[in-house]
């Protein structure tokens, strides 16, 4: 009955390889999201989506692309992957998507590039 | 350009007592204020927030308090417990699609 799920939880890849990250919730929420935890433990926001509709994309590069086939899947595909993309991952979810709609966050996805 | 800073890394206390963690943050278009707190290995779980149009919000044992003229804001735990111990992160928005600006953290310990 988890309400927002990730997986993997972890992923191991070389540079250059192309990787996907799931994200589901079962809320019934309307808007999701992808944040991203570095190094310096900062969590800070690639994509926002509402209704299936990109809303939210932060100068995130361009191999990094969110697919949501319904509003309940948020998926992150990242082509070439590099050294720089190693952190962990959250995916979130929330009503309408305004500032006083709280995030449920999943438990994320630690991505390591070797 | 760090919005929102939680300079305090850490903060120790004993159970019983009250734990102060503080944020600050820098602009003044920010309409919501929010605290998360992370165990490891978990996603942060929403804890508490305020508009920007009130100056304190109570919910248990948890108070949140914002200064908008300081633009400061702080969460109270009173009793402290040891399931309390986690990182807790400070968070605002603007007024739509959520986008949260995080501080840094400040990793709590209650100690029995």
């Amino acid at each position: 009955d988890t309400a927002v799920s990730q997986t993997p939880k972890y992923l191991v890849t070389q540079m250059g390889n192309d990787k996907s990250i799931k994200c589901e919730q079962n809320l019934g929420h309307d808007t999701m999201y992808w944040y991203k935890q570095d190094s310096k433990k900062f969590l800070k926001i690639m994509f926002s989506y509402n209704n299936k509709e990109l809303i939210i994309n932060e100068t995130v590069p361009n191999r990094f692309s969110p697919k949501s086939p319904d509003k309940a899947h948020l998926n992150l595909h990242i082509n070439s992957l590099e050294l720089g993309d190693s952190a962990v991952y959250f995916c979130a979810s929330s009503y309408a998507g305004t500032g006083a709609s709280p995030l449920h966050f999943g438990n994320g996805t630690r991505l390591t590039v070797t | 350009d760090q919005q929102v800073k939680q300079n305090s890394p850490s903060l120790s206390v004993q159970e019983g007592r009250i734990s102060i963690l503080n944020c600050d943050y820098t602009n003044s278009m920010f309409d919501y204020f929010l605290w998360y707190k992370k165990y490891p290995a978990e996603g942060p779980t929403f804890l508490i927030s305020i508009s920007s149009i009130k100056d304190k919000n109570e919910d248990g044992r948890f108070t949140v308090f914002l200064n908008k003229s300081a633009k400061h804001l702080s969460l109270h735990i009173v009793p402290s417990q040891p399931g309390d111990s986690a990182v807790y992160f400070c968070a605002a928005s603007g007024a739509s699609y959520g986008k949260l600006t995080f501080g840094q953290g400040t990793i709590l310990t209650v100690h029995p």
